[in-house]
């Protein structure tokens, strides 16, 4: 089946600074990319949809300049967290469709800690 | 939008008991549904799906699930747990040819040897 990657798989960082997650489709292309978070005993929710060559998509209460998201080419989307501060300390979950529009493949999800 | 209800938090069981998880959705449409498992420590894996037709859907590691319209439910089964079936599952909806996935709270299983 597809393969979706991402990196880091963790991170640890200052208050303050800024953290850069990589999603990419291994064996795919994607024009779409979508990025959830995910807290602690809790589900995914979407925060965004990372679209190719056209700004992204995001979900109400999600904050387009805090979380900014970069899809760069057809199998590489990222997701940089500006200014980071412990509540965004979470795990983030990307996602691509494959083989038709309504199947999804998931990337192993990056931990991010904000000390 | 669509969303989606999962009423067990937390589900615990012997081995060889038999599992049923509830899900429930909120559309007013054509959906696609979806369960999803997380193993402790990895990532997302489709465990089943439903598009269309039988509304009986069989999936990997010998879950299915039963899309039934009426009741906006896709409740997922198993006869016989495993210990290795102790994990995290996801219920999942997407509107009819629309990416925008949203997920069920999840519940979680524990099966004890």
């Amino acid at each position: 089946g597809a393969v979706v990657s991402q990196h880091p798989s963790r991170v640890i960082c200052k208050s303050g600074t800024s953290v850069k997650i990589e999603c990419r489709s291994l064996d795919f292309q994607a024009t779409t990319m979508f990025w959830y978070r995910q807290f602690p005993k809790q589900s995914l929710m979407l925060m965004a949809t990372s679209n190719e060559g056209s700004k992204a998509t995001y979900e109400q209460g999600v904050e387009k300049d805090k979380f900014l998201i970069n899809h760069a080419s057809l199998t590489l989307s990222t997701l940089t967290v500006t200014s980071a501060h412990p509540e965004d300390s979470s795990f983030y979950i990307c996602s691509a469709p494959s083989g038709g529009k309504d199947t999804q493949y998931f990337g192993p999800g990056t931990r991010l800690t904000v000390l | 939008a669509q969303s989606v209800s999962q009423h067990n938090h937390h589900v615990i069981l012997s081995e060889a008991a038999s599992l049923e998880l509830g899900c429930n959705y909120s559309y007013g449409g054509t959906v696609n549904l979806f369960w999803y498992v997380q193993y402790p420590g990895q990532h997302l894996q489709l465990l089943l799906k439903y598009f269309s037709g039988d509304p009986l859907v069989k999936g990997i590691k010998g879950f299915e699930a039963e899309f039934i319209k009426s009741k906006f439910s896709f409740n997922l089964r198993k006869p016989s747990v495993q210990w290795s079936d102790t994990a995290e599952y996801f219920c999942a909806v997407n509107a009819h040819n629309n990416n925008d996935m949203r997920f069920g709270a999840g519940t979680r299983l524990t099966v004890k040897p």
